[in-house]
C-alpha cells in the first residue's frame, strides 16, 4: 500500500538549533515533493518544492533534500525560532491526487 | 489577491439540515480542491475540479455534493451529515503546482450535532 510517513509526531528543540524533519514514502514515484507549514485551525501554507532531479533546495533558513533512491526527503530549519513552532507536512502529487504525510509538530523552546 | 477565502469560518448543523460551504479565489487558478481534516490528522483529499469540471472524487459519500459554478467559486453542499463528519474542511487552488504548490484557505470548522 502507499504510505507517506513523517519521522515523529512531535519534535522538541532549543531555540537556535537546527530542526531536521524526515519524510519517507513507499509505493510512490513522485516527480516532486512539497513541504507545508500548518498552524492550529489554519490551512497549510506552501513552503518549498523539490523535484526528483534536484538533490537540495534552499529558501532563507529552510533547506530540503530529496533522495529518490532512499524514498526520503529531509527538511531542515536552521537557527530555529519559537515562531517556527507549527506542524510541518510533506506532500506528494500522485497522478493529480495530492496526498499529505502524517505531519510533525515542531516545538521550538526559547 | 493571493488568497483563498472560505465561508463560513464555523458552522454547526443538525443531522437533518442542508448547508453549503463556499470557497472563492481570484488568482486565476484553474484547479480547485476540497480536503477534510480531522484533529491531529493530515488533510485528506475529497474532490478535485479542473477547469470547472469534476475530475477526481475520492469515493466520498453522496451526502457531500461539490459544485463549481465558475472558475473562481467552489461550493460543497452538505445534507444529512453524521457526527463523524465533524472536521475542518479546507479548500485549495493551484495553477502551476509544480512550481508554486497549492494555496489553501483557512477552512470551515464544521460541527454536526
Amino acid at each position: 500500500s502507499q504510505k507517506i510517513e513523517q519521522n515523529s509526531e512531535a519534535l522538541n528543540i532549543q531555540e537556535g538549533k537546527t530542526a531536521t524533519l524526515t519524510c519517507n514514502y513507499t509505493n510512490y514515484s513522485p516527480a516532486y515533493l512539497q513541504w507545508y507549514r500548518q498552524d492550529p485551525g489554519r490551512g497549510p501554507v506552501f513552503l518549498l518544492l523539490i523535484r526528483e532531479n534536484e538533490k537540495e533546495k534552499r529558501k532563507e533558513r529552510l533547506k530540503v533534500t530529496f533522495d529518490t533512491t532512499l524514498k526520503q526527503s529531509l527538511f531542515h530549519i536552521t537557527a530555529s525560532q519559537p515562531a517556527d513552532s507549527a506542524t510541518y507536512l510533506c506532500a506528494l502529487d500522485n497522478f493529480n491526487k495530492f496526498y499529505f504525510g502524517s505531519g510533525t509538530k515542531l516545538n521550538v523552546k526559547p | 489577491d493571493t488568497e483563498v477565502t472560505q465561508t463560513p469560518k464555523h458552522l454547526v448543523m443538525g443531522m437533518t439540515n442542508k448547508k453549503s460551504l463556499k470557497c472563492e479565489q481570484h488568482m486565476g487558478h484553474r484547479a480547485m480542491y476540497w480536503y477534510k481534516q480531522k484533529a491531529k490528522k493530515p488533510p485528506e483529499l475529497m474532490f478535485v475540479y479542473s477547469y470547472e469540471k469534476l475530475s477526481i472524487n475520492e469515493s466520498v459519500p453522496s451526502r457531500f455534493s461539490p459544485e463549481c459554478p465558475n472558475s473562481s467559486l467552489l461550493n460543497l453542499h452538505l445534507h444529512a451529515l453524521q457526527p463523524e463528519d465533524s472536521a475542518l474542511y479546507l479548500c485549495a487552488s493551484s495553477q502551476d503546482k509544480t512550481n508554486y504548490g497549492y494555496t489553501f484557505g483557512s477552512g470551515t470548522r464544521l460541527t454536526v450535532v
